[in-house]
């Protein structure tokens, strides 16, 4: 069962319009939630993150927005540039013991077209 | 220090052969994470270290897995006996941990196929 569901595989978009990655979950515990980007060949790298205490966080073009009444985040990115053609993970964690291990969706494919 | 390093890159062997892959975290990281990596699936969660202590290894996927990381430095996962079904990328991380806010460092995995 995933916890953790990134439904759409792909997106595609034009450069300088809106990218909108969604990520749900289903594990009420979870109450810290990141988002990676991974390009091919390479690691994930981390982008950025949210705590359940707040409902939006903001780095640059990227902005988390969390709505924990629908167990839903999102991902904006604006402008989209095509350097941010990558995968992009959703990730939660849960204070279970104090570990927080991270729990991944299955990744969205983001594709931005010159 | 540019980051987690992973060796060898890639790996293939022969069903039933054992495998050792090494992971070099960020050094003044304290937490070191082992994770596989299927196609079309995020990362899965096998095991990680606090220092020299696996603190989690239920996870690993069969006693066939073992992680060690002696002197809490370096860490090396070994899967004895491989399996085709043991084909995957597998990535190690690193983190330094202040609390719940903390994010994960990846190394660029080493990619094992079993043949």
């Amino acid at each position: 069962d995933q916890q953790v569901k990134q439904n759409s595989p792909s997106l595609s978009v034009q450069e300088g319009r809106i990218s909108i990655l969604n990520c749900d979950y289903t594990n009420s515990m979870f109450d810290y939630f990141l988002w990676y980007k991974k390009y091919p060949a390479e690691g994930p790298t981390f982008l950025i993150s949210i705590s359940s205490i707040k409902d939006k966080n903001e780095d640059g073009r990227f902005t988390v927005f969390l709505n924990k009444s629908a167990k839903h985040l999102s991902l904006h990115i604006v402008p989209s540039q095509p350097g941010d053609s990558a995968v992009y993970f959703c990730a939660a964690s849960g204070g279970s013991g104090g570990s927080y291990i991270p729990t991944f969706g299955r990744g969205t494919s983001l594709i931005v077209h010159p | 220090d540019t980051g987690v390093s992973q060796n060898p890159r890639h790996k293939i062997t022969k069903r039933g052969q054992n495998v050792t892959f090494r992971c070099d975290p960020i050094s003044e990281h304290n937490r070191l994470y082992w994770y596989r990596q299927t196609l079309g699936q995020g990362p899965e969660f096998l095991t990680y270290f606090q220092n020299e202590a696996q603190l989690e290894k239920s996870r690993l996927l069969s006693d066939r897995f073992s992680a060690e990381r002696p002197k809490g430095s370096f860490s090396t996962l070994e899967i004895q006996r491989t399996e085709q079904g043991d084909s995957a990328m597998y990535l190690c991380a690193s983190s330094l941990v202040r609390g719940p806010s903390y994010e994960q460092y990846f190394g660029p995995g080493t990619r094992l196929t079993v043949t």
